[in-house]
């Protein structure tokens, strides 16, 4: 089982570009996130979806978008990319969002913006 | 809404000697409690969980953690650590209700020297 997988693993851009980080589950999960982690500050939660095509806010929003257009695939955008972003990204996914299911992550995406 | 505090930013253990990483949380009802490890490189691994029942639940790599309600916690505990439990632990708390994600501590590091 692969589980959760996140592509790209690394990847550095320039201030302004934009890019995609891509979350692949196949656990059949209805629930996904997207974290970012940062030294000191543990994880803090940037968008999470309910379901095929419905997402929600989480913590730290700004700067990001998110698409849900299939049940497997969480994808995270960055539009114009900004050294703030500078971070590692992790993607979960829960089978439903009730509080007793764990979350199942990724490997994570260093992200570097110059 | 829930919260979980890990006092502990970074704590260092011998190895074989025993280990034990705080967490308190704050929630009005009976909490779901998650403790995960996270080594350098990866993601986040589940270790264990708490849902009702016995208040001292055993998980994977020798690890267990005890639910105390009248201090709020769900303290790590290990009673020999090894050189491959050097990583970053973080506790987790979920609503009884909803369909909230769960609230992560911000982590404690871990060093262990010989």
């Amino acid at each position: 089982n692969a589980g959760v997988t996140q592509t790209p693993k690394f990847r550095v851009l320039k201030t302004g570009q934009s890019m995609t980080l891509l979350c692949a589950q196949d656990m059949n999960h209805e629930y996904m996130y997207w974290y970012r982690q940062d030294p000191g500050m543990g994880l803090r939660l940037i968008h999470y979806s309910v379901g095929e095509g419905t997402t929600a806010k989480g913590e730290v929003p700004d700067g990001y978008n998110v698409s849900r257009l299939k049940k497997q695939n969480f994808l995270l955008g960055l539009e114009s990319a900004a050294p703030s972003q500078t971070s590692v990204y992790f993607c979960a996914s829960s089978l439903t969002g009730v509080g007793n299911q764990p979350q199942h992550f990724g490997d994570g995406t260093r992200l570097s913006i110059l | 809404a829930q919260s979980v505090t890990q006092p502990d930013i970074h704590i260092t253990v011998s190895e074989g000697a025993s280990l034990e990483l705080r967490c308190n949380y704050s929630y009005g009802a009976t909490p779901y409690l998650f403790w995960y490890v996270q080594s350098p490189g990866q993601g986040l691994q589940l270790l264990l969980k708490y849902f009702s029942g016995d208040t001292l639940v055993q998980g994977i790599k020798g690890f267990e953690a005890e639910f105390k309600r009248s201090q709020s916690s769900f303290n790590l505990r290990k009673p020999s650590v090894h050189w491959s439990d050097a990583a970053e632990y973080f506790c987790a708390v979920g609503e009884g209700t909803g369909n909230t994600p769960l609230v992560f501590g911000k982590g404690t590091r871990l060093s262990v020297i010989a």
